[in-house]
């Protein structure tokens, strides 16, 4: 079946250290994104990408980082640069802007 | 800079009733704008889609209207049931490919 798929579910980093979420993709779309998700709140936008090799600072880039690689793969590292990493990270695609297809998220918090 | 703004309290509503959810958006103009749904743990899926030529939509039991002029869109679930509980999001969207969604608002349906 064609969708998003994100891992680990769950995840926990220790002070200092760096993580990677992965987000792969089998729905052929141009365009990827990382939200991010406090408990009660909204989606935060934190990097998108339109093509490979490209991506743009959403509202809360600092203290993550991603690539563009491939079309299929999106993955977002957390750095230690980001001092409040615990949330849930929502990876998603999308043709062209148009309506957003989700993964079901990563679990991170922080031990 | 822009802003979206929904019912930041969550709805209580009997079963068979209908549901309103509101969504006002300020400083853009949106192309279009879409609802999505979000179950607590899992990421959002997309409902409906309108355009800004569009006056309202509907699937089902659920109905939207977008007024440009006033910045808003309705969002209605008709005939509600439990099953509809969840959180209801907004994206009003230019066009080209950052989206940008409202803080969502919880909707409780009663049986």
């Amino acid at each position: 079946d064609g969708g998003i798929t994100q891992s680990p579910k769950y995840l926990f980093r220790k002070e200092g250290q760096n993580v990677t979420l992965s987000c792969e993709q089998n729905l052929n779309h141009d365009a990827m994104y990382w939200y991010r998700q406090d408990p009660g709140q909204g989606l935060r936008l934190i990097y998108y990408s339109q093509i490979v090799n490209d991506f743009q600072k959403g509202d809360i880039a600092e203290g993550y980082s991603v690539s563009r690689e491939k079309k299929e793969s999106f993955p977002l590292t957390v750095t230690s640069a980001q001092k409040n990493p615990t949330a849930f990270y929502l990876c998603a695609s999308s043709i062209a802007g148009n309506t957003i297809y989700f993964g079901e998220g990563s679990w991170l918090t922080v031990v | 800079s822009q802003k979206i703004e929904q019912n930041s309290e969550a709805l209580n509503i009997q079963e068979g009733k209908t549901a309103t959810l509101t969504c006002n958006y300020t400083n853009y103009s949106p192309a279009y704008l879409q609802w999505y749904r979000q179950d607590p743990g899992r990421g959002p899926v997309f409902l409906l889609l309108i355009r800004e030529n569009e006056k309202e939509k509907r699937k089902e039991r659920l109905k939207v209207t977008f007024d440009t002029t006033l910045k808003q869109s309705l969002f209605h679930i008709t005939a509600s049931q439990p099953a509809d509980s969840a959180t209801y999001l907004c994206a009003p969207t230019s066009g080209g490919f950052k989206t940008i969604f409202g803080a969502g608002t919880r909707l409780f349906v009663k049986a």
